[in-house]
């Protein structure tokens, strides 16, 4: 059971370059999302999903796109890469919807990257 | 969605108790508390969660208030281990965002 798997790890962009962070998990979890963490700061949501086909914006929503076309999967997809999007990326997934009810999110190692 | 107000930083001598408060003043009927710790750049582990009542797990105990207004997350005997950034969040349920504040960060001593 690997639960929340994130790929790459590290990842080095130049500015305006593109990528897209990938997130799987194998917990047949309905909820996943995506949080941005800062040096010295907490996490910051920046977008979520309630299920496959369903994304909705969080926190810091802009220069990241998402989509969930299956349960397993949750890419975050930097178009046009900035300065200010270095940092380190969490994927989060739940197995409900609803908090209080196995509402406990499983996180992932995280991604770091820089953009230069 | 319900803020949350946590002292930035905290010590614990090891073997001691660890009471780490939090204010969510602003908190409706609905929105559960969670907590959470993050251990150096690792992503955050869930410690436990709560709406009314007390609650106790393997690794802590929550203390919520009569009137929700506030919590405290208590790690009985504080090890090196524990030392971390705590969080402390409402959730609602239905709304799905679970904000994370920037956290306490405990530093458990020898």
């Amino acid at each position: 059971n690997a639960g929340v798997t994130q790929t790459p790890k590290f990842q080095v962009l130049k500015t305006g370059q593109s990528m897209t962070l990938q997130c799987a998990q194998d917990m047949n979890h309905e909820y996943m999302s995506w949080y941005r963490q800062d040096p010295g700061m907490g996490l910051r949501l920046i977008h979520y999903s309630v299920g496959a086909g369903i994304t909705d914006q969080g926190e810091v929503p802009n220069g990241y796109n998402v989509s969930r076309s299956t349960t397993e999967d949750f890419p975050l997809r930097l178009l046009s890469a900035a300065p200010s999007q270095t940092s380190v990326y969490f994927c989060a997934s739940s197995y409900s919807r609803l908090a209080g009810v196995n509402g406990e999110l499983f996180f992932g190692e995280g991604s770091r990257l820089t953009v230069l | 969605d319900a803020k949350t107000t946590q002292p930035t930083s905290m010590d614990c001598a090891e073997g001691r108790a660890a009471n780490l408060p939090c204010n969510h003043s602003t908190i409706s009927g609905n929105e559960y508390v969670y907590w959470y710790r993050q251990i150096h750049s690792q992503g955050p582990q869930y410690i436990i969660h709560g709406l009314k009542n007390n609650e106790t797990n393997e690794m802590a105990s929550l203390i919520i208030t009569e009137d929700r207004k506030s919590s405290t997350l208590i790690l009985p005997h504080a090890t090196l281990r524990d030392t971390a950034v705590y969080y402390c969040i409402v959730a609602t349920s239905g709304t799905y965002k679970y904000i994370f504040g920037t956290g306490t960060r405990l530093k458990v001593l020898a």
